[in-house]
């Protein structure tokens, strides 16, 4: 299994606090990713990092900041928590682009009273 | 930008039995990458099997296979044999060539029934 890990691996919290979830791997892969997981939804690109400080967008990225500074370290920030923001966030990591896949952490349920 | 259909949010069948569930995709690109991820109640996510869009030879992975039309872009997941561990969650995904963006179906929910 891919070395992944993402703490906390559940949190409560409560709204308009920050939060801080946190992907760390031991592959020294290039690509990082953090994604949510809705009911119905599967799992929507929230952030991802194609290299230290470098990141981009995804599909659903408003209200949520990332950071990279070390090739091994992935941080999702909520700046802001809202009731919304309840899900199950993953990690994924993956060595280059095209046809490698993506491999995923165990995920954290986030969930903000 | 691209999007992922499966069309059957729930599926079941008899251990032992086949099953195929189905995934529809649209995108602008030529050449991209086909995936599907099986979430068991664990909650992790686990890489099935992939095809690319160039390979006309469809992807086989032991008990697990697709049928991948591109023109019909449909790339459906057949389950053979079928075994009480396959119940779970099964998502289709699409990748471009840039690699960026795995794009996600909304999942079928595959019962085994003993």
């Amino acid at each position: 299994d891919a070395g992944i890990t993402q703490s906390p691996r559940h949190k409560v919290t409560e709204t308009g606090t920050p939060v801080t979830l946190r992907c760390h791997q031991t592959e020294n892969h290039r690509y990082m990713y953090w994604y949510r997981q809705d009911p119905g939804h599967g799992l929507r690109l929230i952030h991802y990092s194609y290299g230290v400080k470098d990141t981009d967008k995804g599909e659903v990225s408003d209200g949520y900041s990332v950071s990279r500074s070390k090739t091994e370290d992935f941080l999702l920030t909520l700046e802001s928590a809202t009731s919304s923001q309840t899900s199950v966030y993953f990690c994924a990591i993956s060595a280059s682009g095209g046809n490698q896949p993506q491999h995923f952490g165990d995920g954290t349920r986030l969930s903000i009273l | 930008a691209q999007t992922v259909t499966q069309s059957q949010p729930e599926m079941s069948v008899q251990e032992a039995e086949t099953v195929t569930l189905s995934c529809t995709y649209d995108t602008s690109e030529n050449n991209y990458y086909l995936f599907w991820y099986k979430q068991p109640p664990s909650r992790q996510m686990i890489l099935v099997i992939r095809q690319e869009a160039y390979k006309q030879q469809n992807a086989t992975e032991n008990r697990f296979s697709v049928n991948f039309q591109k023109a019909a872009k449909s790339f459906s997941l057949k389950i053979s044999d079928s075994q009480l561990g396959d119940t779970a969650m099964y998502f289709c995904a699409i990748r471009d060539n840039a690699g960026n963006m795995l794009t996600f179906g909304g999942g079928t929910r595959l019962m085994v029934k003993p």
